[in-house]
Formats: C-alpha cells, sequence, structure tokens
C-alpha cells in the first residue's frame, strides 16, 4: 500500500523551465524528506520539513509542507541539466519512529 | 569519512536460495534501517534496529529477518528467495532512535537478482 502518491511520475522539461512536483496523502505526517537519488545510488536528503505550513528554500529549490501535514510540494526554478533525477518524498507519522514511508517517486529529465 | 557502506554491492540467487546482505553505519551512528526498493517504486521500510534491538518492522514476510552487531553494523537475511524480492536493498543509519533532529544516510544498496 502506497500512502504517498507522487505527480507527476515522469517528467521531461528544457533547461531553464520551472516545475513543480507533488505528494499527496490522506494520512498525517509528523514529518516530511524529500529525496533526490540518482541511478546506482541511494537517496540523498534534500531537505526535512515539520510544520504546518513551512516553507524552506535550497537554492533553486522550494519546499512546502500542507497546512494540514498531509500533503507537500517540491518546486524547482530555472531547471538545470544537473537537477535530472529520481525525486521522492516520504513521511514518518512518528517523530519517535525512523520508519519513512516512501512516495511512488517523480523522474525528472532536464535536456539542455 | 566512510559514509553507510553496504556488501555485496550486486549479487545473483537461485530461487530457494538464501541471501545475508550486510551493512556498516556511519561512525558513531547507532541506528540502522533497512529498505527494499523494487524497479520504478520507492523505498520500502524492512526493518529498523537500535542499539541491537528491533525496534520497528514493515510489512514483510519472516523470511525475512534481521539483526545488529555490537558495533553497529546490521545483516539482513532472506530466506527462501523468490522471484519478487529482486530489488534494490538499501540500509540506511542514523544517530538516534528517532528522526526527530537525526538525519538518515543511506548507503548505495546491494543489487540483488533472484533468477
Amino acid at each position: 500500500t502506497q500512502l504517498l502518491e507522487q505527480s507527476p511520475q515522469f517528467l521531461s522539461i528544457q533547461e531553464g523551465e520551472n516545475l513543480t512536483v507533488y505528494c499527496n496523502s490522506s494520512s498525517v505526517f509528523s514529518s516530511l524528506q524529500w529525496y533526490r537519488q540518482e541511478p546506482g545510488e541511494g537517496p540523498v536528503l534534500l531537505v526535512t520539513v515539520v510544520t504546518g505550513g513551512e516553507v524552506k528554500k535550497l537554492k533553486r529549490l522550494t519546499f512546502q509542507f500542507g497546512d494540514a501535514r498531509k500533503d507537500s510540494s517540491l518546486h524547482i526554478t530555472a531547471a538545470q541539466p544537473g537537477d535530472t533525477g529520481l525525486y521522492l518524498c516520504a513521511g514518518s507519522h512518528q517523530t519517535g519512529a525512523n520508519n519513512l514511508f516512501f512516495g511512488t517517486g517523480t523522474r525528472l529529465t532536464v535536456i539542455p | 569519512d566512510a559514509g553507510v557502506t553496504q556488501s555485496p554491492t550486486h549479487l545473483i540467487k537461485t530461487r530457494g536460495q538464501h541471501v545475508t546482505l550486510r551493512c556498516s553505519p556511519i561512525s558513531g551512528h547507532k541506528s540502522v534501517s533497512w529498505y527494499q526498493q523494487v524497479l520504478g517504486q520507492g523505498p520500502q521500510f524492512i526493518f529498523q534496529y537500535y542499539e541491537k534491538e528491533e525496534r520497528g518492522r514493515g510489512n514483510f514476510p519472516d523470511r525475512f529477518s534481521a539483526r545488529q552487531f555490537p558495533n553497529y553494523s546490521s545483516e539482513l537475511n532472506v530466506n527462501a528467495l523468490l522471484l519478487g524480492d529482486s530489488a534494490l536493498y538499501l540500509c540506511a543509519s542514523s544517530g538516534g532512535r528517532s528522526l526527530s533532529g537525526n538525519t538518515i544516510y543511506f548507503g548505495e544498496g546491494s543489487w540483488l537478482t533472484v533468477v
């Protein structure tokens, strides 16, 4: 059972374009994390959000946690080929647990 | 500093066989978690160990087992392998038992192919 649904599943855009990836659930999470995974490697943490409505920025990446802590979005401004990869959101139900529920993933390709 | 290291990186097994995957956490980290990532999907939680005790278990059959050693390294064992067990097995370590204030670091994974 996939608790977190990501959309779109695949995204191919031109360099310089903006994009938004969505992560939705019917469950409430105590925290939500975004990862990027390159082929042949493990996921690498980009950000953790814990407060409803929280917005975090990481250079050209903007992350938002929904007010109800059930959904999140990742917005990339002026995408670059180096942004290519699999983007995963992952939520935790309990602050006292390390088990993450991962989304289905969004595979982004940025064309030079 | 060494990150999370896993071995082997790739292996092929036959249905019905047994496999052991190994993980060494980042130095000083006491929590190790295991995830299974089937091609085209996000990782799914299998186990978490903290201070050598099981602290969490995902929805996997009893063919899956794990343990953590005094040096905090960990093994994941899978018995009676099925074709559907073919996946990337990821190990993650963190400093504490909970996510609060603790970043989780993933290893590069062990690719298991069951034929």
